[in-house]
C-alpha cells in the first residue's frame, strides 16, 4: 500500500522560503504525478503544483513566480519550495499523488478525455507565517 | 476557464438521498473526481472517472456528469458522511492546471 511521509519547517518568518519534502513508500514512483497542495485556515483546497518521475512540472499560474518542485527519484521524494513568505501562505500543505485512469475500470466515451484523480495524500504539514 | 464552482453548504436528514454539484468548463471534457474530507483530516477519494468507487469507499457514493455538471450523490446518508466535499478535474483549455472546486460542507440532520 502506498503512502506519502511529508516533512517540514512549521514554522516561518515573512520573506523566508517555505521547504518541504513528500517521501513515497510501497509503491512505483514513475507513471504518476507528484502534487502540492495547500489549505488555509477554515478554507478550500488551493493546488500548487505537480512534478512528474522525468522532472516535468505544471504550476498554478497564481504562484508560479514563487513556485519550484522538485524531484529525487533515486530516494522516491518530491519537495516544494516556496519563496517570500506572507502570513497568506500560512495552511496546512498535503503532498498526493496524481493520475489518470487506466484499465478495465476507466470508461471516457469519445470527445471524454481520460479521467484524472489524486488517489493517495500524505496526513499534511501546518505551516505558520509570523513575524 | 479553469474554475470549479460548488454550493458552499447543503443538508440532508439522515437516511435520506442528497446530490452535490460542481460545474465549470473542464467538466464537459473530464471527469469529475470527488474528495471528501473531515475536520483535521486529509482528503479522501470517494469517486473518480465515470462512476468509479476506490477499496473501502461504500457504495452508497455515487457519480454522474452531464453537461459542464458533475454530481455526487449519496444514497442513505450516514451520519459519518458529514464532511467536507471536493470536487476537481484538470482544467481543458490546455494549460495543464489542476483545478479543485470551492467545496460543499455537508451536514446531515
Amino acid at each position: 500500500q502506498v503512502q506519502l511521509q511529508q516533512w517540514g519547517a512549521g514554522l516561518l518568518k515573512p520573506s523566508e522560503t517555505l521547504s518541504l519534502t513528500c517521501a513515497v513508500y510501497g509503491g512505483s514512483f514513475s507513471g504518476y504525478y507528484w502534487s502540492w497542495i495547500r489549505q488555509p485556515p477554515g478554507k478550500g483546497l488551493e493546488w500548487i503544483g505537480e512534478i512528474n518521475h522525468s522532472g516535468s512540472t505544471n504550476y498554478n499560474p497564481s504562484l508560479k513566480s514563487r513556485v519550484t518542485i522538485s524531484v529525487d527519484t533515486s530516494k522516491n521524494q518530491f519537495s516544494l519550495k516556496l519563496s517570500s513568505v506572507t502570513a497568506a501562505d500560512t495552511a496546512v500543505y498535503y503532498c498526493a499523488r496524481g493520475r489518470y485512469c487506466s484499465g478495465g475500470s476507466c470508461y471516457f466515451p469519445g470527445g471524454w478525455r481520460s479521467p484524472y484523480y489524486m488517489d493517495v495524500w500524505g496526513k499534511g504539514t501546518t505551516v505558520t507565517v509570523s513575524s | 476557464s479553469s474554475e470549479l464552482t460548488q454550493d458552499p453548504a447543503v443538508s440532508v436528514a439522515l437516511g435520506q438521498t442528497v446530490r452535490i454539484t460542481c460545474q465549470g468548463d473542464s467538466l464537459r471534457s473530464y471527469y469529475a473526481s470527488w474528495y471528501q474530507q473531515k475536520p483535521g483530516q486529509a482528503p479522501v477519494l470517494v469517486i473518480y472517472g465515470k462512476n468509479n468507487r476506490p477499496s473501502g469507499i461504500p457504495d452508497r457514493f455515487s457519480g454522474s456528469s452531464s453537461g459542464n455538471t458533475a454530481s455526487l450523490t449519496i444514497t442513505g446518508a450516514q451520519a459519518e458522511d458529514e464532511a467536507d466535499y471536493y470536487c476537481n478535474s484538470r482544467d481543458s483549455s490546455g494549460n495543464h492546471y489542476v483545478v479543485f472546486g470551492g467545496g460543499t460542507k455537508l451536514t446531515v440532520l
